[in-house]
């Protein structure tokens, strides 16, 4: 099982919608949640961290479940430039502070 | 302050022959890392480093080697490349405390 697993997507949402992308992790000793966002194989942007007690960044909202080690990215009101890849990541404290990728999901928003 | 960087951008090999990939931060960070990134699959710890002198395996060693003589530099080594070794490499840095790792822009390599 992977340790942190994603559904790949692709998401193809029209502008102005609302989108949610879930994510579950494997290892319960995880300490801290992030989402990055990745464009065009770019490197990895931090986009925000994830908080047990919810977080919102603008039109970003980040939800962190640990009983049932569940992260989740709403978007609302999508635009053009939200189309990305979506990674979820998970802080280990082993190997100095390692980050779990998830594979990705893909976003893309449409006109 | 150019944060991370990483040469080259993109090199072919071919299976045997070996090179060097530089990453460098200007952030006085501790720690860095080298990942690698293959389809479908999420970045994957190769090395990593938490301070000058100091390198350690992370999940994905084999085939690498990594040096941090300086600081602000980390470099990754293949002696002998393989095809399996085509990936894009990234780089991230991280200060002491801190959560977030900044990532350099990668290098594309294809082992022919």
């Amino acid at each position: 099982r992977k340790e942190v697993e994603q559904d790949p997507g692709p998401f193809n949402v029209p502008e102005g919608a609302t989108v949610a992308f879930n994510c579950t992790y494997s290892n319960s000793a995880s300490q801290s949640f992030f989402w990055y966002r990745q464009d065009c194989r770019k490197e990895p942007k931090l986009l925000m961290s994830v908080y047990s007690s919810g977080n919102e960044d603008g039109r970003f909202t980040a939800q962190l479940n640990r009983a049932s080690q569940y992260i989740s990215l709403l978007i609302r009101d999508s635009k053009l430039s939200d189309s990305a890849t979506y990674l979820c990541v998970v802080n280990m404290m082993e190997y100095g502070n390692k980050l779990v990728f998830g594979a990705g999901t893909i976003l893309r928003v449409k006109s | 302050n150019a944060g991370v960087t990483q040469t080259p951008k993109f090199r072919v090999l071919k299976t045997g022959q070996s090179m060097t990939l530089l990453c460098a931060q200007d952030m006085n960070h501790e720690y860095m890392y080298w990942y690698r990134q293959d389809p479908g699959m999420g970045l994957r710890l190769i090395h990593y480093s938490v301070g000058e002198g100091t390198t350690a395996k992370g999940e994905v060693p084999d085939g690498y080697n990594v040096s941090r003589l300086k600081k602000q530099n980390f470099l990754l080594g293949l002696e002998s490349a393989a095809p399996s070794q085509t990936s894009v490499y990234f780089c991230a840095s991280r200060g002491s405390g801190q959560e977030t790792q900044y990532f350099g822009p990668g290098t594309r390599l294809l082992v022919l």
